[in-house]
């Protein structure tokens, strides 16, 4: 069964310091995607990132980075120098590469606070 | 391009009313997928569509709720009659299913059923 577990449920953090959001997940797929979605307090939720799992190079974007460990079936999320814009819950989600479904299996989420 | 679009955007009604929930796909998008948020659950998939037809819908939780898609850009999730553990915010979003996962979520719904 697929599974994704983000065991931070919160992290408060001053504004300028750099933070990672951990994702761990399991699945019996030899391929699969993995993602990450913001959801902002005003409620919506903002696709981030898809990860092919043939593809472990790091991604980078601004000051958001992602570290993909095939090893340790980690994917985890990192902001350099964290502003207030980033407060938010972030979900870490996992769907399986081929077949019928393109369904999304979401962790718990992990809610930022960044203060000013 | 508009993005998903879903109303009404807040809902509240009385215990045993029937609810509907609309929402628009993203134009060529060809999945769709209507989902349920509460703090005791998270984020649960109620139902999914590939090409207007239902693919999924183990996530349904009774025979009180159902959803429909005539066409590629509309669906109708349906509540009746409705109990106030309904209540919770109900997001759609949709894909290209070629993208796997990469799906694009309306602003939701926020249904309190009193």
């Amino acid at each position: 069964a697929q599974k994704v577990t983000q065991a931070q449920t919160e992290i408060s953090v001053v504004e300028k310091e750099d933070v990672t959001l951990d994702c761990v997940y399991e699945t019996r797929d030899t391929t699969y995607y993995l993602f990450w979605y913001k959801q902002p307090p005003s409620g919506e939720l903002v696709f981030l990132i898809r990860r092919n799992s043939f593809d472990e190079q790091n991604e980078i974007s601004g000051r958001y980075s992602w570290n993909f460990q095939k090893s340790t079936s980690s994917f985890n999320f990192t902001i350099t120098a964290s502003q207030v814009v980033d407060s938010a819950v972030y979900f870490c989600a996992l769907s399986e590469a081929w077949g019928a479904t393109n369904k999304l299996i979401f962790g718990t989420g992990t809610l930022l606070a960044v203060q000013p | 391009d508009a993005g998903v679009i879903q109303s009404p955007r807040h809902e509240v009604t009385e215990m045993g009313q029937e609810v509907t929930l609309r929402c628009k796909p993203i134009s060529g998008h060809n999945s769709l997928f209507w989902y349920r948020q509460t703090m005791m659950r998270g984020l649960e998939l109620l139902i999914y569509f590939n090409n207007n037809v239902p693919i999924d819908d183990s996530g349904m939780p009774e025979d009180r709720f159902s959803a429909k898609m005539p066409n590629a850009s509309f669906s109708t999730l349906k509540i009746q009659p409705s109990e106030p553990r309904d209540s919770a915010v109900y997001f759609c979003a949709s894909s290209f299913q070629r993208n796997r996962g990469e799906q694009y979520f309306g602003p939701g719904t926020r249904l309190t059923v009193t």
